[in-house]
């Protein structure tokens, strides 16, 4: 069975500095996906960025960037020019490849609690 | 906003008893997935169900189950209600099948008094 583990239950960042938030995932799969949710207070899951295995390149979306180390099975998430909006807890989550079209289970791993500092 | 709706967002009940949660998934989204969120526990994988039919089964209980309508709305009974049962259920439906996305509720913040 997969598993992704994130070995940092908190993190914090001053306002307007990097903070990179650190994943791993175990998998006997090639092809797969890779994601990071935003859990706010709100409580709302909203996805942050995604990226697919069989893509070298890393995914960023605006201030948010992966570093994603196939061989090393690492899945890391660089927020810059961090906000006050972006605290909350971070949870990146797998997903194994196509299989069938139907089944598209997502595992995730236990969270990282983000904090902003003004 | 997701799009997706659940209902109610928030539940108090007592031990032993029953309740259901309900999910409207997105407009054309097929899939609707059930995962429970507790602090100890993390978000784990209950339920998946795909145009009305059970396709994969997580850490789910006995005691729970759920169910998708031909108007693909679903909904996750939970019975014989313990303690440990307390946490948040989120639904999930998913649209394009080759982003892999999940789109989530808002969640139901089930209490068991």
């Amino acid at each position: 069975a997969q598993t992704v583990t994130q070995s940092q239950p908190e993190m914090s960042v001053q306002e307007a500095e990097t903070v990179t938030l650190s994943c791993t995932y175990d998998t006997s799969e090639s092809d797969y996906y890779l994601f990071w949710y935003k859990q706010p207070p709100s409580r709302q899951m909203i996805l942050v960025i995604r990226q697919e295995a069989y893509k070298q390149q890393n995914a960023t979306e605006n201030r948010f960037s992966v570093n994603f180390q196939k061989a090393a099975k690492s899945f890391s998430l660089k927020i810059s020019d961090s906000q006050l909006g972006d605290a909350a807890m971070y949870f990146c989550a797998y997903r194994g490849g196509n299989s069938g079209g139907s089944n598209y289970k997502l595992t995730f791993g236990k969270g990282t609690l983000l904090t902003v500092n003004p | 906003d997701s799009g997706v709706t659940q209902t109610p967002k928030h539940l108090i009940t007592a031990t032993g008893q029953r309740v259901t949660l309900r999910c409207s998934p997105r407009s054309g989204d097929l899939s609707v997935y059930w995962y429970q969120q507790s602090l100890d526990q993390g978000l784990q994988f209950l339920i998946q169900y795909y145009n009305g039919e059970e396709r994969a089964k997580g850490n789910i209980l006995e005691r729970f189950s759920a169910q998708q309508f031909p108007d693909l709305h679903s909904e996750l009974n939970l019975s014989s209600l313990e303690l440990g049962d307390s946490a948040l259920y989120f639904c999930a439906t998913a649209t394009d099948p080759n982003t892999g996305e999940l789109f989530f509720g808002e969640g139901s913040r089930l209490t068991v008094l």
